[in-house]
């Protein structure tokens, strides 16, 4: 059973445009997300968080979204830059697994100039 | 501040050979986590400790895989024997206390090839 679901595995976006990318989750204990970038032959690096206390979390260019009655968080990258195109994996935890996250699958974002 | 270091990089070996990762978590984190990252499967939690003590070993695929922690400095995942379907990319990452809201730190990983 995968608690965290990316559904889309790619997303091709013009440069200036917005990346929107979609996460869904089953499990209502999780109370703290995470966004993470990875590029090839790399580690993926955190990008953003929100706690379920919010349901928007802004930093620069990302922006993440949450709506707990539908389970489903968003990132948005405004403008959309050649150098975001990597990997997004979204990420969940609960208090009571303190250190430990379950990962979606992961989105591909292409960004073309 | 030097980040997760994981080695080898690269590893290929046949199958049958014993396969040790390592890994050198931030100096400071007292999480450290051991992924595998596959086509398939995604990036999936194998095992992590809390201050050098195993918490979960419930992604642990089988008694072939063994991961260590013999001080806060080092770890350790051990494939003996390997098999073809252990080819994977291999992640390490640290995390300092009250982890469930502190980000995890990833090391660059192992990709590893079993012949």
């Amino acid at each position: 059973d995968q608690q965290v679901k990316q559904n889309s595995p790619s997303l091709s976006v013009q440069e200036g445009r917005i990346s929107i990318l979609n996460c869904d989750y089953t499990n209502s204990m999780f109370d703290y997300f995470l966004w993470y970038k990875k590029y090839p032959a790399e580690g993926p690096t955190f990008l953003i968080s929100i706690s379920s206390i919010k349901d928007k979390n802004e930093d620069g260019r990302f922006t993440v979204f949450l709506n707990k009655s539908a389970k489903h968080l968003s990132l948005h990258i405004v403008p959309s830059q050649p150098g975001d195109s990597a990997v997004y994996f979204c990420a969940a935890s609960r208090n009571t697994n303190a250190g430990k996250s379950t990962f979606g699958d992961g989105t591909t974002l292409t960004v073309k100039p | 501040d030097a980040g997760v270091i994981q080695s080898p990089r690269h590893e290929v070996t046949e199958m049958g050979q014993e396969v040790t990762l390592r890994c050198k978590p931030i100096s400071g984190h007292d999480y450290l986590f051991w992924y595998r990252q596959t086509m398939m499967r995604g990036l999936e939690l194998l095992i992590y400790f809390n201050n050098n003590v195993p918490i979960d070993d419930s992604g642990m695929p089988e008694d072939r895989f063994s991961a260590k922690m013999p001080n806060a400095s080092f770890s350790t995942l051990k494939i003996q024997p390997s098999e073809p379907r252990d080819s994977a990319v291999y992640f390490c990452a640290s995390s300092p206390e009250r982890g469930y809201q502190q980000p995890q730190h990833f090391g660059d990983g192992t990709r590893l090839s079993i012949l």
